[in-house]
């Protein structure tokens, strides 16, 4: 129990196009999903944290018009890269929770690269 | 401000051995903490965990200790397995289930 999916596993993408990355817990029901990125050869950065119905929260310096986060179900939650640029490429990784207390499962990373 | 530190980016040992992954933290506030594996392209897979009122967790292979007074905690791995080879993270946060501080990371290596 307690998988996560994301899909694309990578893509590439032409600067100043929109990328959507989704995440997908697959047998359980998350009530919070996470998103991270992590750059090479450095930890995970967390960049928004979003509640099933409601708007995410993002971290400080993490751009919201430029990352934009939804989470339209307790199974989806959806990051969308806007016209995005070299600095953008990365490894991005989701994580799901079940319930408050629950701990955090994450998905495998998509690979972004922007040409 | 880095709260979370893995000093050691890297860890070689031989199969069979113990490993010892170390991780300090500077907030006080902290008071759950886990440990990660990850593999290169993959999100990070969840090993063991430990709440700041127990001093040492174990599940099979896997012990993890916790120092409060000296903010510290490390996973132990007894015996080392090839297949052990990824990079551990380190993470804590205010309570279960909340917003993780991630260290960054050690690269252990299991030699055969």
């Amino acid at each position: 129990g307690a998988v996560v999916s994301q899909h694309p596993s990578r893509v590439i993408c032409k600067s100043g196009t929109s990328v959507k990355i989704e995440c997908r817990s697959l047998d359980f029901q998350a009530t919070t999903m996470f998103w991270y990125r992590q750059f090479p050869k450095k930890s995970l950065m967390l960049m928004a944290t979003s509640n099933e119905g409601s708007k995410a929260t993002y971290e400080q310096g993490v751009e919201k018009d430029k990352f934009l986060i939804n989470h339209a179900s307790l199974t989806l939650s959806t990051l969308t890269v806007t016209s995005a640029h070299p600095e953008d490429s990365s490894f991005y990784i989701c994580s799901a929770r079940r319930e408050r207390w629950d701990t955090q499962y994450f998905g495998p990373g998509t690979r972004l690269t922007v040409l | 401000d880095q709260q979370v530190k893995q000093n050691s980016p890297s860890l070689s040992v031989q199969e069979g051995r113990i490993s010892i992954l170390n991780c300090d933290y500077t907030n006080s506030m902290f008071d759950y903490f886990l440990w990660y594996k990850k593999y290169p392209a993959e999100g990070p897979t969840f090993l063991i965990s430990i709440s700041s009122i127990k001093d040492k967790n174990e599940d099979g292979r896997f012990t993890v200790f916790l120092n409060k007074s000296a903010k510290h905690l490390s996973l132990h791995i007894v015996p080392s397995q090839p297949g052990d080879s990824a990079v551990y993270f380190c993470a804590a946060s205010r309570a279960s289930g909340s917003r993780l501080t991630f260290g960054e990371g050690t690269q252990l290596t299991v030699n055969p």
